[in-house]
Order: structure tokens, then C-alpha cells, then sequence
């Protein structure tokens, strides 16, 4: 079955750290793979996609993520986070269909 | 600017008051989706379009109708509601060329 997995429903991170969200995908094919982002009290944001290409994706707000093929991964990453970034992290993947499926979401949180 | 509007941001409403929630889009999308966002589940659709006069089922439609008359619009009917129907819904509409959604703010509704 198509699926999408984000283990951790919540990470922590001080301020300045590097950060990891992770996301891994069962789908057949070539997966279209999606993060988006919601603010408290906001709708969806879209944060990067991947399609094709190189497996390095940058995105908005100085976020990037890596599509594994191997591991039937694409964690989110940022190389210093910042208190704004605090938010419900969603990742998702386009099936056959092309449906969205989407994880459960992680909550990211960025101490000071 | 492109936006996807939704109405109205928060009601309370009672079981059996017939309600919509009204969607309208900007951006010429043809395909367009609700979903309900609950605590601990993520993301569920609840239906999708994709067009004029064509809807279809998501994950999660009992309770709930839609109609798309016009490209722009895509409301929620939610005909006789339930406290189970109690949720967070976001309208979405998708950019065909990039497979990028547009989301709205967001309509908190309670059922009581």
C-alpha cells in the first residue's frame, strides 16, 4: 500500500542547531515528493518539492531536502534553525493516482 | 495575488443545522480538494474535483457534499453535521503545471 511516514511527532531543537525532520514514502514508481509547512492559526505552505533531478531539493525559508531512493527517503533539513521555524511540518507524496497522500505531521520546535 | 478564500474562518454550530463553507480560488486551477485536519491523523481528504461538474470521494466523505458549477468555487455542504464532524478544514487548489497546492487559512468548525 502507497504510504507516507514521519516517525516523530515531535523535534526540538535549540536555536542555531542544525535541523531534521524525517519523512519516508512507500509508493510505486517515481515518487513526486512534497514538504509544506503550517503556522499556527495558518493554512498550508508549500516548502519544496522533488520531481527529478538532483537529489538535494532547496526550498523556502532556507529549508532543503534530500530524496534517498534507497532508503525511500526525503528528509527536510536546515542547517541552523530559528525560533520561527516552530511549526507542524508536513510531508507528502503524489501516488499513481495522483492523490496527495500525506504523513501525520511533526511538530518542530526551536528553543532560544 | 493568488489565493484560495475560505468562509467563514470559525463557526460553532449544533447537530443537524444544515451549513457551507464556501471555497474560491484565483489562480484558473482545475482541481481542487477538502480535507479535515484532526490531531494525531494529519491530512485526510474528504473529496476532490477535477473540473467543472466532476467531483469524486477522498479518504473520509460520509457527511459531507460538494459541487463545482464553476471553476472558481468548490463549496462544503455539510447537510445534517455531527460532533464527529467537529475538525479543522482547508480548502486546497493545485497548480497543474507544478503540482504545488494552494491552501486556505483554514475554517475551525464545532459541532455541538
Amino acid at each position: 500500500a502507497q504510504s507516507v511516514a514521519q516517525p516523530e511527532d515531535q523535534v526540538n531543537v535549540a536555536e542555531g542547531n542544525p535541523l531534521t525532520v524525517k519523512c519516508t514514502y512507500s509508493v510505486s514508481g517515481n515518487p513526486y515528493l512534497f514538504w509544506y509547512v503550517q503556522y499556527p492559526n495558518r493554512g498550508l505552505q508549500f516548502l519544496l518539492k522533488y520531481i527529478t533531478g538532483d537529489n538535494l531539493v532547496k526550498g523556502s525559508y532556507g529549508f532543503e531536502a534530500e530524496f534517498n531512493k534507497s532508503q525511500t527517503s526525503f528528509h527536510l533539513k536546515k542547517p541552523s534553525a530559528l525560533v520561527s521555524d516552530s511549526a507542524l511540518y508536513f510531508c507528502a507524496v503524489l501516488d499513481s493516482n495522483y492523490q496527495l497522500i500525506w504523513g501525520a505531521g511533526t511538530k518542530l520546535i526551536i528553543k532560544p | 495575488e493568488a489565493q484560495v478564500t475560505q468562509n467563514p474562518r470559525y463557526l460553532i454550530t449544533v447537530t443537524g443545522k444544515k451549513l457551507t463553507v464556501t471555497c474560491s480560488q484565483n489562480m484558473n486551477h482545475e482541481y481542487m480538494s477538502w480535507y479535515r485536519q484532526d490531531p494525531g491523523l494529519g491530512l485526510r481528504q474528504i473529496y476532490y474535483s477535477m473540473n467543472v461538474e466532476v467531483t469524486d470521494k477522498g479518504d473520509v466523505p460520509e457527511g459531507y457534499k460538494v459541487s463545482r458549477k464553476e471553476k472558481r468555487n468548490f463549496p462544503l455542504i455539510l447537510e445534517s453535521p455531527s460532533p464527529n464532524q467537529t475538525s479543522l478544514y482547508f480548502c486546497a487548489s493545485v497548480g497543474e503545471s507544478t503540482g504545488e497546492l494552494f491552501f486556505g487559512e483554514g475554517s475551525r468548525l464545532t459541532v455541538l
